[in-house]
């Protein structure tokens, strides 16, 4: 089935600064989407892109679909502690109109 | 508001029991999920349905059932509990229609399984 390689797989910065991680995968997809999860909690869905090319912002989250169609990145600039937790790519590829397949996650930590 | 439960929040069982995770959700939603969350796998498919009596598995679907009898609940059975279902589940939903949203999931807080 569909890989996706999202990266890094942890982060640890201090508060303030910015982020940014990706996903990529050898296959094309329709739609990306960036979920977060608190923790104890299910992904809640930060941003979603339609368009190859499509830059998407969401206040201090910025994310972009990419031209190739496999590849998309999310940015959190100035980053503050509520940032905390692990951040999900997902995608839709072509023939699987009603799935989703994700990537493995990047756990982010802000450090104050 | 419209919402998507799961219940049990936490349960622990033993080897060999039956189990079942609730979700209901009040979208109105075609689409239903069940996902199992391990450190180092992400978001795992485990059952799918589309509609109700449709019923389709995912990648990780040995040991475990689904029923759709109605729109709002996809009750998930483990029907013989082992120690490697020890695991975070997940319900989501989508609205499975023809608009650029329509699948988007949107997913419960969880349900996590210590199985003893």
């Amino acid at each position: 089935g569909q890989q996706l390689n999202q990266s890094p797989q942890s982060m640890f910065i201090q508060e303030g600064e910015d982020v940014s991680m990706n996903c990529t995968s050898s296959s094309i997809f329709n739609t990306w989407l960036w979920y977060k999860q608190d923790p104890g909690e299910g992904p809640v869905l930060l941003i979603a892109l339609y368009k190859a090319g499509e830059l998407t912002s969401n206040g201090r989250l910025t994310a972009q679909f990419g031209i190739t169609r496999k590849d998309s990145f999310l940015n959190i600039s100035a980053s503050i502690p509520s940032d905390v937790g692990i951040y999900f790519c997902a995608g839709q590829p072509p023939g699987s109109a009603r799935q989703l397949t994700f990537g493995s996650g990047t756990q982010l930590t802000v450090l104050p | 508001d419209a919402e998507i439960t799961q219940s049990p929040r936490h349960k622990i069982t033993e080897t060999g029991r039956q189990v079942t995770l609730a979700c209901h959700q009040t979208w109105n939603h075609n689409n239903m999920f069940w996902y199992r969350q391990d450190l180092g796998h992400g978001l795992r498919l485990i059952h799918y349905s589309y509609g109700v009596q449709d019923t389709n598995k995912g990648e990780v679907s040995d040991g475990y059932s689904v029923s759709r009898s109605n729109t709002e609940d996809l009750p998930l059975t483990l029907e013989s509990a082992a120690s490697s279902q020890t695991s975070v589940y997940f319900c989501a939903s989508s609205d499975g229609g023809f608009s650029s949203g329509a699948n988007v999931l949107t997913f419960g807080a969880g349900s996590r399984l210590t199985v003893l």
